[in-house]
């Protein structure tokens, strides 16, 4: 079984501060894939970031980093220079080995102040 | 990256009826699955569809409530089926391209009153 965890139901920050988003992860399987998704409040789904288990680096999307530390199973999303268009639920996924049907978080509301 | 459009885009419907949604791709994908998302909840996996075999539906979730097809590699239908307020949800439908990736179409909001 594989299992997503968010610990952060909201998190506020200032505009143009940096902010980090929780996400721990279990699964037995070596091979698996950690993705982030924002969710504004029209309710789409919009990709952000992709990091594979078998990545050297971390990923890296514009103003999106992915910190991952595959040892304390941690994939942590970090936004640079927030702006006031990043206010969404950000939700952590995760699929692992051949199955490529997603489990997701309880997602984080993140609203950024001006 | 796949570019998907889901239709309705919401819906007001009556307990007891049935709604279909659509999604179509703009390009041929082998897997395609259907998510709910209920009121301040995370989204949850329907059912995978598979072209030319039936959907794999999980836990907790019924054909005969949630009937889907995928008659071609770019299209599939949901059917909401005698609804009940309890499925006033946001429904999804998401593709497999690539390397893992899974990209969304926007979702139908339902209401049902």
């Amino acid at each position: 079984a594989q299992k997503i965890t968010q610990t952060q139901p909201g998190m506020f920050v200032q505009e143009k501060e940096a902010v980090t988003l929780d996400c721990t992860y279990d699964t037995s399987d070596p091979s698996y894939g950690l993705f982030w998704y924002k969710q504004p409040s029209s309710g789409e789904m919009i990709f952000l970031i992709y990091q594979g288990s078998y990545d050297q680096q971390n990923a890296t999307e514009g103003r999106y980093s992915l910190n991952f530390q595959k040892a304390r199973k941690s994939a942590n999303l970090v936004i640079s220079a927030s702006q006031l268009g990043d206010s969404a639920m950000y939700f952590c996924a995760l699929n692992s080995g051949s199955a490529r049907q997603l489990t997701f978080g309880s997602g984080t509301q993140l609203t950024v102040l001006p | 990256s796949a570019v998907i459009s889901q239709k309705p885009s919401r819906d007001i419907c009556q307990r007891g009826t049935s709604l279909t949604i659509q999604c179509q791709v703009d390009s041929q994908v082998t897997m395609m699955f259907w998510y709910r998302q209920q009121p301040g909840q995370s989204l949850t996996l329907i059912a995978t569809a598979n072209q030319g075999s039936e959907a794999t539906y999980e836990s907790g979730f019924v054909i005969d409530k949630f009937p889907i097809s995928r008659p071609n590699l770019t299209f599939s239908t949901l059917t909401v089926s005698n609804m009940s307020p309890e499925d006033s949800s946001i429904y999804l439908c998401s593709v497999g391209t690539g390397q893992q990736l899974q990209h969304f179409g926007d979702g139908t909001r339902l209401s049902i009153l």
